[in-house]
């Protein structure tokens, strides 16, 4: 178990609606990042955010945004689906930028 | 900007055989490397990290990687495999200012009885 709880598992949704992933970092880490990972590209780091703060952005669609509470727990919202979005989106958080990242067991997302 | 490179999307070692995945690396900064694991229908787990210091770096599970500054390598290792190490392998770098970690495109790898 590595401490870092998404939700839900899976989520099946249609092409145009909107979803909220949610992840909560294991305690005592201050960075949460997301990535999604699809067969065809991989492993894609999506977006970093420290103790509230946006830190780094990676191939992160505008379709897409996500947050960092001061609870430290972190929602990725998906909107406009599509059906290249369905994917494994995974949640992990670290102690500081250079840590090993402790990752969740993802959300598996199916857009129809 | 920094980048990893694994040869070899599949590889199949009988069990007991010598375990060899390779990584890599493009870094223009000293780079923090890592192994990561993931077993079907779960998150991602750390085998080992290379910050600094001894350049052959032991994980969990009896695997080992070194990093070879020389060859831009961190090639994963392990003596002997089991059937339980069947699974994806991620090699992946952290290297510049936005610490971001970034993954290679995974190694498959089956273990034949």
């Amino acid at each position: 178990d590595s401490g870092v709880t998404q939700t839900p598992k899976h989520l099946i949704t249609a092409t145009g609606q909107r979803v909220t992933l949610r992840c909560s970092p294991r305690s005592g880490d201050l960075s949460v990042y997301w990535y999604q990972q699809s067969l065809d590209q991989g492993l894609q780091f999506l977006i970093q955010y420290y103790n509230g703060e946006e830190r780094a952005k990676g191939n992160i669609l505008e379709r897409f945004s996500a947050q960092q509470f001061p609870d430290l727990h972190s929602e990725l919202n998906l909107s406009s689906l599509e059906l290249g979005d369905s994917a494994l989106y995974f949640c992990a958080s670290s102690v500081e930028g250079t840590s090993p990242l402790h990752f969740g067991n993802g959300t598996r997302l199916t857009v129809t | 900007a920094q980048s990893v490179t694994q040869l070899g999307s599949h590889v199949s070692v009988s069990e007991g055989a010598l375990v060899l995945l390779r990584c890599n690396y493009s870094s223009s900064v000293p780079p923090y490397l890592f192994w990561y694991v993931q077993y079907p229908n779960q998150g991602l787990q750390l085998l080992l990290k290379y910050t600094t210091g001894a350049t052959l770096v032991k994980g969990i599970n009896g695997f080992e990687a070194e990093f070879k500054k020389s060859e831009t390598s961190f090639h994963l290792t392990k003596p002997s495999a089991h059937m339980s190490d069947a699974a994806e392998y991620f090699c992946a770098v952290i290297g510049g200012a936005t610490n971001k970690l970034i993954f290679g495109t995974g190694t498959l790898l089956a273990v034949q009885p």
